[in-house]
């Protein structure tokens, strides 16, 4: 079946500019999470939602960062006033439930470049 | 909070040698640990997940212990393959994932 798909899978910016990225997630999976991974490092945790809501929202760097999940299924991350520091490569994975059994499975991210 | 560290940071080794890769965490209050590998550019394909009550899970040449008490788990691949190089990732999940920095593998034909 379709795996998790994000889109566009680069975007380039300038400084001060609003983007959204756009995460598809696994049919059924009610759980979706957003992270952040620079270069060289391991991805970290950004946002969280079961369902329509986000239920651990305390990854997000700053107000300038928010991410909605308005039908339960696709979900927007958007970025505001970009800075050069917020480039990164923004990985979306779905889980078919949160806790104990929920194995996540990632989709190929989206490469942000502010410039 | 949870700091996850994977040791070493790179390995390099001859074809057919098997690897050994670690992983260490300080809040053993985990649900799960996963296992990942990312190729260059790519986003991260899950190879095995172990269940807090679980000691250990295979899934063909890859197996992964997961000592929970002690905060460690192990990657073990046997006969490696030019193919199997990428940066191997480790991750525990108390419902959200905190990972390391990743081992990056070389595996030299």
């Amino acid at each position: 079946g379709a795996g998790v798909s994000q889109t566009p899978s680069n975007k380039v910016t300038e400084k001060g500019k609003y983007v959204e990225l756009r995460c598809d997630p696994i049919s059924g999976h009610t759980a979706l999470y957003w992270y952040r991974q620079s270069l060289g490092q391991g991805p970290e945790f950004l946002i969280y939602f079961q369902g329509t809501g986000a239920a651990d929202d305390s990854g997000l760097p700053n107000d300038r960062f928010f991410a909605v999940r308005p039908e339960g299924s696709v979900s927007t991350l958007k970025i505001q006033r970009t800075e050069r520091g917020d480039s990164a490569v923004y990985l979306c994975a779905s889980s078919k439930t949160s806790g104990n059994l929920g194995e996540q499975y990632f989709g190929p991210g989206t490469r942000l470049t502010v410039t | 909070k949870q700091e996850v560290t994977q040791i070493p940071a790179a390995l390099s080794v001859p074809e057919g040698e098997n690897l050994v890769l670690n992983c260490s965490f300080t809040d053993s209050a985990i649900y799960n640990l996963q296992w990942f590998r990312q190729d260059p550019g790519k986003g991260l394909t899950s190879l095995l997940l172990i269940q807090s009550s679980q000691r250990e899970q295979t899934s063909g040449r890859l197996n992964a212990s997961l000592d929970k008490s002690s905060g460690r788990s192990t990657l073990y691949i046997a006969a490696s393959q030019p193919g199997d190089s990428a940066t191997y990732l480790c991750a525990v999940n108390f419902y959200k994932l905190s990972f390391g920095a990743g081992t990056t593998v070389t595996v030299r034909a």
